[in-house]
């Protein structure tokens, strides 16, 4: 047991621009979460996977986010268009089943400028 | 819509000093009630999961407690490595857990 990976740890880009982060779960989990942490708040849902179907989305969502998990193994999500509000810590998490405790990785810190 | 509240937003102990946390939550459906431990720039790291009303966990130092409104981490004699954010967390009828803020506790030697 590895671990939830993610990388980068850190990607700084200019307003505008696009960006994708990477997901590497725990190998035997097939849920997995996306969630978006700003400073001194607690992590947002922001998207779910049940091996390669994603299977619910927050409202909180735009258009401009997008998450895929090929072949129900590792998930990628990308962000269209960055604006300096998506600046915020990317956690990725995964779980065995429904109602087991997520694992998360240590996150992407995205910063937009 | 699903409120989980938590206080202190921020404490200070003196090592040794007990104290408990507090998770409120006004949710339909609790499946289970998570805490989480984290550590600046880390995600949060699991700590307990309870499920229904009258259930404790404990690990070392810390103590979970569950009523059908609220939740207490409890903490006795801590130490300087305790210090962290401790964030709960509510499952629903959805997939997602739903966090709240955290409390943020400090303990100096």
């Amino acid at each position: 047991d590895t671990g939830v990976s993610q990388n980068p740890r850190h990607k700084i880009t200019k307003r505008g621009q696009n960006v994708t982060f990477r997901c590497d779960p725990i190998s035997e989990h097939n849920r997995l979460y996306w969630y978006r942490q700003t400073l001194g708040q607690g992590p947002e849902f922001l998207t779910y996977f049940q091996n390669e179907a994603q299977l619910e989305k927050s409202r909180l969502l735009s258009d401009r986010f997008s998450a895929e998990r090929p072949k129900g193994s590792f998930s990628t999500l990308e962000i269209q268009r960055t604006e300096q509000g998506d600046s915020a810590m990317y956690l990725c998490a995964s779980s065995f089943d429904r109602g087991s405790p997520l694992h998360f990785g240590n996150g992407t810190r995205l910063t937009v400028t | 819509e699903d409120q989980v509240t938590q206080s202190p937003e921020a404490l200070r102990l003196q090592e040794g000093e007990s104290s408990s946390l507090n998770c409120s939550y006004t949710v339909s459906g609790l499946r289970g009630l998570f805490w989480y431990r984290q550590d600046p720039g880390k995600g949060p790291e699991f700590l307990f999961t309870l499920y229904s009303a009258g259930e404790e966990k404990e690990k070392e130092r810390l103590k979970a407690t569950l009523t059908k409104k609220e939740s207490f981490l409890h903490i006795t004699a801590p130490k300087p490595e305790d210090s962290a954010t401790y964030l709960c967390a509510v499952q629903t009828s959805g997939y997602a857990l739903n966090f709240g803020k955290g409390t943020s506790l400090l303990v100096t030697p």
